[in-house]
């Protein structure tokens, strides 16, 4: 069966630093992988995906996310935090032939001044 | 940009009594669905809707649930008699067509309170 592994429930990074959150999925064949944020109060806005050919993928607000196949991992980046970068991020996994998402437990990320 | 938007944002309601939860999916979308998410926990899979039918269905969403596209723009997920664990948030999504790799797109969900 499909999982998705957020293993950071918080993390705290000071404003400037670089950011990543781990992502780690269990699936047989190569999936449709996806990191959303969800700001308080607010739904899920899709970040980036990736589901094939090149695997750093770029999104939305200078986040990107590097799928290792190796590794079953899609963690995703920013060189630069931004104190409007806290939120809650979540790591999605779907796969062929079905239609739903699997999400990650999220990783609260709090940005210091 | 296009929304998906979802109404109430907050719904109360007394143990025992239906609710239903509407959404207006991304107007040229054809693929919807239902995810909650209960207090502290991961976003959960309800059920997908394709074509006026139930595509594919969680454990969770048992004979309580139901939905429907009750016309071209409304898509409504309802709970028959609800209880006190179907407190949590609500999420719609809709997706275009290009196959399930193309990203589904949520609303900002409608926080339902069973007292």
């Amino acid at each position: 069966a499909q999982s998705v592994t957020q293993p950071d429930i918080h993390i705290t990074v000071s404003e400037g630093a670089s950011l990543e959150l781990r992502c780690n999925y269990s699936y047989g064949a190569t999936p449709y992988l996806f990191w959303y944020v969800q700001s308080p109060g607010q739904g899920l806005q899709l970040l980036l995906k990736y589901f094939s050919g090149d695997t750093l993928v770029q999104g939305i607000k200078g986040f990107e996310a590097e799928f290792k196949r190796s590794q079953s991992s899609f963690n995703l980046r920013k060189p630069s935090v931004h104190w409007s970068d806290a939120a809650e991020y979540f790591c999605a996994v779907g796969a062929r032939g079905t239609d739903k998402l699997i999400f990650g437990t999220g990783t609260r990320l709090q940005v210091f001044p | 940009e296009p929304e998906v938007t979802q109404t109430p944002s907050h719904q109360v309601t007394q143990m025992g009594q239906e609710v239903i939860l509407r959404c207006v999916p991304i107007s040229n979308h054809l693929y919807f669905y239902w995810y909650r998410q209960i207090l502290g926990q991961k976003v959960e899979f309800l059920v997908s809707f394709y074509n006026n039918e139930i595509s594919e269905k969680s454990e969770i969403f048992d004979d309580q649930f139901s939905v429907e596209r009750p016309d071209g723009s409304n898509f409504t997920l309802k709970i028959r008699s609800t209880k006190l664990e179907d407190s949590a948030m609500y999420f719609c999504a809709s997706r275009g067509t290009g196959g399930t790799s193309q990203p589904q797109h949520f609303g900002d969900g409608t926080r339902l309170s069973i007292l």
